[in-house]
């Protein structure tokens, strides 16, 4: 069965400070990956997505990145963190389509900058 | 584009109501599916049901339904006899044909009364 791990659970971190979230997925090859953030309210952004290694798209302007060294590993970046950046990251895998199936979260890391 | 509308933000209910969470959504595609998912208090977002626009038949899992509308463009979601683990927000959501995306609405905050 197919498994996706995040880490870490939490943060807290200064502001401008270096930012390395980790997400990696078991149990399935070649899968599409996302990294969302929930901020403040319930809302879901989707940050960046990925069909493939080396593949990133990214949904909004910001500070952060994104980058997919091998099939299964999806991190998300930042050089110097702000405020703004803190939220509830969560990282999702799909079947590769289209057609587009449900994707499946990891537990997420609740980044808190300080 | 694709657009996903959730319009109740938080409903409360006593302990063994029945809820119902509305879905509507706008889509240009002819065919196309559309999900639910649970985010518990834990954080993590818990995948509950796919339908494929082809099959309009109620689905039933448990404690948990779904009527599905294509002519009014709704996705309903009902919870029968509510339970305190009911508790959570409650996303629909429905893909961007082609791009690898899910359309999310913002979800409905479901809490449940002892």
């Amino acid at each position: 069965s197919q498994t996706i791990h995040q880490w870490p659970a939490t943060l807290v971190q200064p502001v401008g400070s270096p930012l390395s979230l980790e997400c990696t997925v078991e149990g399935t090859s070649n899968p599409n990956l996302y990294w969302y953030r929930q901020a403040a309210g319930r809302g879901l952004q989707l940050l960046f997505y990925s069909v493939g290694i080396g593949q990133i798209s990214s949904e909004v302007p910001q500070n952060l990145s994104a980058s997919r060294p091998q099939d299964r590993q999806f991190i998300l970046s930042s050089k110097k963190l702000l405020l703004s950046d803190s939220g509830f990251y969560l990282c999702a895998w799909s079947v590769a389509g289209p057609p587009i199936y449900e994707q499946y979260f990891g537990p997420g890391t609740r980044l808190t900058v300080t | 584009a694709q657009k996903v509308t959730q319009a109740q933000t938080e409903i409360s209910v006593v302990e063994k109501e029945d809820v119902t969470l509305d879905c509507v959504y706008e889509t240009r595609d002819t065919t196309y599916y559309l999900f639910w998912y649970k985010q518990p208090p834990s954080g993590e977002l818990v995948f509950l049901i796919r339908r494929n626009s082809f099959d309009e038949q109620n689905e039933i899992s448990g404690r948990y339904s779904w009527n599905f509308q294509k002519s009014t463009s709704s996705f309903n979601f009902t919870i029968t006899a509510s339970q305190v683990v009911d508790s959570a927000v409650y996303f629909c959501a429905l893909p961007y044909y082609g791009n690898n995306r899910l359309a999310f609405g913002k979800g409905n905050q479901v809490v449940v009364i002892p």
